[in-house]
């Protein structure tokens, strides 16, 4: 299974955009990229997913680099709510419904 | 919205005694999967069930039994539980089956100390 590489943990103001990386070099063409989050005490959630194109939704958007081996998923204005762990993971076609999670990024919001 | 249900938030068991988690979805889902997350490990798949009375085994089976008798409702169960099984327990369904743009959709977990 492709993996993903993210940092251990960020940091940003409240009401500020957040800019959450992740790598995946070793995406394959018909991987795709899924990100969820996990708010305290919760189960996680999941927030948007994407093949090639960048893509928008009502709680994210996410940015695919070009070569598809990295992709960043952006919170335009981060809310003292959007505290959590961020997931980044890549879902094979036909993969027999798993999810591989990594470790995740802790995003921080300061007040 | 879809709706996933685990019995208890927070459940304290004795070793050996015999454990049942439970989880229910409100949405006509075919696939439901159970997960432990344990610090530093992310979360583990356990079992997994794409239809009433079948079941996979995820990457962790052993300990766990799991049982679906209805298409709603999936059920984890630790036939003699040990303090190593202390965690907090998932569980999670999707739609469709096996397709990459499935969603899945978690419950709040329960939280299990076997003391």
């Amino acid at each position: 299974d492709a993996k993903t590489t993210q940092p251990n943990s960020m940091e940003s103001n409240e009401e500020e955009p957040v800019h959450l990386p992740c790598n995946h070099s070793t995406i394959s063409g018909t991987d795709y990229i899924h990100w969820y989050r996990q708010l305290p005490s919760q189960g996680p959630e999941y927030v948007i997913h994407g093949l090639t194109s960048n893509v928008n939704n009502r709680m994210a958007s996410l940015a695919i680099a070009e070569d598809r081996k990295s992709s960043t998923l952006i919170l335009h204005r981060a809310t003292l709510r959007d505290a959590a762990v961020y997931y980044c993971i890549l879902r094979e076609m036909d993969s027999n419904y798993q999810l591989i999670w990594g470790a995740g990024t802790k995003l921080i919001i300061k007040p | 919205d879809v709706k996933v249900t685990q019995s208890s938030r927070y459940l304290v068991k004795r070793t050996g005694e015999k454990v049942f988690l439970e989880c229910v979805q409100d949405m006509d889902h075919e696939n439901m999967f159970w997960y432990r997350q344990d610090p530093g490990l992310g979360l583990r798949l356990i079992y997994f069930s794409y239809d009433v009375k079948m079941k996979e085994k995820g990457d962790i089976p052993e300990g766990y039994s799991v049982s679906r008798e209805k298409k709603e409702r999936f059920s984890l169960i630790l036939e003699s539980a040990s303090t190593n099984q202390t965690s907090m327990y998932l569980c999670a369904s999707t739609l469709a089956g096996g397709t990459s743009t499935d969603t899945q959709y978690f419950g709040p977990g329960t939280r299990l100390t076997v003391l």
